[in-house]
């Protein structure tokens, strides 16, 4: 069985300052591994996915990720947070056989301020 | 090229009656999910579709629940008798292929709440 966890439900920083937002998944299989933010009362967005090529995924707003297998980890980072940023944040596991059936984790709201 | 197309966006229905959610894919594609969010929550996988069949529906619920996605026309997602429970929203999604690559676009989500 497949599931993620996201370990923080809020985080909230300043603009301008580093943003990172945690997710340790489990996996019986080579697992592929996504972020999609979701801004309020909006559809969800594809920050970045990892299907097994680099192991540090550059996405979208400037966003990356770095899939750790030793530590089981894909945690999501930006150097410097803007307002625009603020939303919620899903980390997301699909492995191969499971094609596109995506398991979600319960999200990280994040927050940022003035 | 329009992206998934969800309707409605919000929908409000009583206890007792019908929900028809209504989802167009992304043009090209024929693989269609269907995920649920539960206030607080993240998206549940619900049903994979392709056209005409119904691939997993391992995250339905065993009554009340359906989906479809015809051959011609959007991919309907039905709840009878729709309970206070029910009230969520309702994610679809689309792609073009299946497989661990390819990604999955969204629609906006049809809000439904049960009154």
């Amino acid at each position: 069985a497949q599931s993620v966890t996201q370990l923080d439900s809020h985080v909230s920083v300043s603009e301008g300052t580093p943003v990172l937002l945690r997710c340790n998944y489990s996996s019986s299989y080579s697992p592929s591994l996504f972020w999609y933010v979701q801004h309020p009362n909006k559809g969800l967005q594809l920050l970045l996915k990892y299907t097994s090529a680099a192991t540090l995924v550059k996405g979208i707003n400037g966003f990356e990720a770095e899939f750790k297998k030793s530590e089981t980890s894909f945690h999501l980072t930006k150097p410097s947070a803007h307002m625009s940023d603020a939303a919620e944040y899903f980390c997301v596991v699909s492995f191969t056989g499971g094609g596109n059936k995506l398991t979600f984790g319960t999200g990280t709201q994040l927050k940022v301020e003035l | 090229n329009a992206g998934v197309m969800q309707n409605p966006r919000h929908l409000v229905r009583r206890r007792g009656q019908e929900a028809r959610l209504r989802c167009s894919p992304m043009k090209g594609h024929s693989h269609v999910y269907w995920y649920r969010q539960l206030p607080e929550e993240g998206l549940k996988f619900m049903v994979y579709l392709q056209k005409e069949n119904i691939i997993d529906e391992s995250g339905m619920p065993k009554e009340r629940f359906s989906a479809e996605f015809p051959k011609e026309g959007p991919s309907i997602l039905r709840i009878q008798q729709v309970v206070r429970g029910d009230s969520a929203a309702y994610f679809c999604a689309s792609s073009q292929e299946f497989g661990r690559n390819t990604e999955a676009f969204f629609g906006q989500g049809t809000r439904l709440t049960v009154v």
